[in-house]
Formats: structure tokens, sequence, C-alpha cells
């Protein structure tokens, strides 16, 4: 699987827009890339992907650049329920084989009153 | 909605127990997973299951084992606890195919072992 980049931590002011930046400069063409978030003493919660189209849903958006080596998570409008760690993930999409994918450690992202 | 259920939050044992570690899902998902999280080492896979009866090693297997007798629930085994496997334990569960990796995750169990 790629390996991903994230910042280790952000801040971002409630009501504003969450950018959070992934780089996934070795990814390849059928690798999918997922975001999950982790609100702390919860499980992960998956979030959206997308393979190269920009994706969106009630969640967040998604933009993955043209050359697919960075992608960006977007939170329209931040609340303080948004703190928490958010993981970027590069993965084949299907078949049952093989080991299943890394979290990482993730951004931790603390939305500020 | 999807719901994962781990049966216990919060667990402490004693080294050298035998400890059994259970996940429930709803949705008749094929695959289900057990992950364990350490701080500043994200999740890592212990084991992962397609399908009735049948399980695969993650990354770290190894003091671990797994049972999946049911399609909706898959059990994790530590055969003898010891203090190294103090940690928070997560379940998930995704359907198969090109939606493997969507998971849904349980709340998870925090493990301590005296």
């Amino acid at each position: 699987d790629a390996k991903t980049t994230q910042p280790t931590s952000m801040d971002c002011a409630e009501g504003r827009a969450a950018n959070l930046p992934c780089n996934h400069s070795t990814i390849s063409g059928n690798e999918y890339v997922y975001w999950y978030r982790q609100i702390h003493s919860q499980g992960p919660q998956y979030i959206i992907h997308g393979l190269k189209n920009n994706e969106t849903n009630e969640m967040a958006s998604l933009i993955i650049t043209e050359d697919r080596k960075s992608s960006t998570l977007i939170l329209p409008h931040a609340t303080l329920r948004d703190t928490a760690v958010y993981y970027c993930i590069v993965r084949v999409g299907g078949s049952n084989t093989g080991n299943q994918f890394y979290f990482g450690t993730g951004t931790s992202l603390t939305v500020i009153p | 909605d999807v719901k994962v259920t781990q049966s216990s939050r919060y667990l402490v044992k004693r080294t050298g127990e035998k400890v059994f570690l259970e996940c429930v899902q709803d949705m008749d998902h094929e695959n289900m997973f057990w992950y364990r999280q350490d701080p500043g080492l994200g999740l890592r896979l212990i084991y992962f299951s397609y399908d009735v009866k049948m399980k695969e090693k993650g990354d770290i297997p190894e003091g671990y084992s797994v049972s999946r007798e049911k399609k909706e629930r898959f059990s994790l085994i530590l055969e003898s606890a010891s203090t190294n496997q103090t940690s928070m334990y997560l379940c998930a569960s995704s359907l198969g195919g090109p939606h493997k990796n969507i998971q849904y995750f349980g709340a998870g169990t925090r493990l301590s072992v005296l």
C-alpha cells in the first residue's frame, strides 16, 4: 500500500472550513483514498473515499489532485464535535486477501470556539 | 445503521489468564477485524476474517487467536495474557468485495493486564 503523510496536528475556528491535507505521492492507479476519524474514547468512523474524482457526502468533501499524489478532506463548517484524529489511508478497493490497511497516526484536529 | 457491539468497554485481567473479547455485528457483513490501538502507533491489525471459520493473520498476530463460528460474531482470544497486551482493542466489520475498506467499528475494549 502507498504510504501517506499527514500533519500531526491542526487547529480550526468553529464555523470555518477545516482543510486537512494528505500526501500520497506513491499511490498506484487502482488505490483509493479513504478518510476516517476517531473522536476521543470512540472507535474510528468512516467519512468518505474516492479514486480520482472529487467526492462529497453529508459529512465532508474530498478533493483529489489531478496527479492523485495528494488530497484534502474538507469539513465545510467545523463544529466542536469535529474535534478528532483524522486518518488518511490509501488502499486497493476490492479483494478479500492480504493484510488490511494501516491507519497510521493521523492528524489531530482541534476545533476552537 | 450498522451496529458493532463489543462485549466490554473496560476489562482488568491478571497475567497468565485466558481472555476472551467478543464482537457482534448486526448487518450481515462478510468481513470482521480485530485491531489494537496504542499511543503513537495508530491502529494495528491483529486478525481478520472474511467468512465463517476463515481467518487470516494481520500485522501482529503473536499471542492472539480468533474464532468465527457464526457470521455475526468474531472473538479475540488471549491464550495467556501478558502485560504488553494492555491496550485498546477495536473490532470492525465490513461488506466484502469493493466495500471491504468501509469498516464500521465498535466502541472498543480497554484491557489492562496486571
